[in-house]
């Protein structure tokens, strides 16, 4: 079946590195995606891996994929007050004749000084 | 404009009532999707659109309905709402490819009471 889990809450300090995890269940992804969510908006994507990578880095965003285990990783490097936000881990099956994404519950980010 | 918007922003709305919330992308986007997004259980998809006059039902779509009749407009009708169907809606588009990166409206918080 289809699911993406995600946990719902990390809190870390101001300047440290943010580690957001995520577990997927579909193995024929080709593409996972990680989104975020300032408050009072939707979704924007921040950022997506190709499945025949396993990592990607972007300034200060590194992702991760180990498909063997099915775990996608984002890694936000110097956490700001700006990073607060929902984080969405989503997959995009290819078995899906719809194009369609599956989304995470979403992990809750804060940064206390 | 600019990307994809909704309306109305909010409603407050009588339970048995009908309501139609409003989607509208000018990016040309093949894909459109609606989604609800209630704390703890993140996105659910709702229905979705692969191209003008055709649609499909996602994981929750039992109380809502969709039309497709052109390429940027995509309605939610709420025949007949209830209380359960209290949340925040979100529209989303996209190109409908294997990269398939969605841009995602607003939300329109709906309240039923």
């Amino acid at each position: 079946g289809e699911d993406v889990e995600q946990s719902l809450f990390l809190s870390v300090r101001e300047g440290d590195s943010s580690v957001i995890n995520c577990t997927y269940t579909d193995s024929s992804s080709t593409y996972l995606y990680w989104y975020k969510q300032e408050p009072g908006a939707g979704l924007q994507l921040l950022t997506y891996i190709f499945s025949n990578m396993d990592m990607k880095q972007d300034q200060r965003l590194t992702v991760l994929l180990n498909k063997k285990d099915k775990h996608l990783s984002l890694r936000i490097a110097d956490t700001q007050t700006g990073d607060s936000a929902i984080y969405f881990c989503a997959e995009s099956p290819t078995y899906s004749s719809a194009s369609k994404i599956i989304f995470g519950s979403g992990t809750r980010l804060s940064i206390r000084p | 404009i600019a990307g994809i918007t909704q309306a109305p922003t909010s409603q407050i709305l009588a339970a048995g009532r009908r309501m139609t919330l409003r989607c509208t992308q000018d990016m040309r986007h093949n894909a459109m999707y609606w989604y609800r997004q209630d704390l703890g259980l993140g996105l659910r998809l709702i229905h979705y659109s692969n191209t003008a006059g055709t649609t499909g039902k996602g994981e929750v779509p039992d109380g809502y309905s969709v039309s497709r009749a052109n390429t940027d407009d995509f309605p939610l009708t709420l025949a007949s709402a209830v209380p359960s169907q209290t949340s925040v809606y979100f529209c989303a588009s996209s190109r409908g490819e294997a990269h398939n990166e969605q841009f995602f409206g607003p939300g329109t918080r709906l309240t039923v009471l």
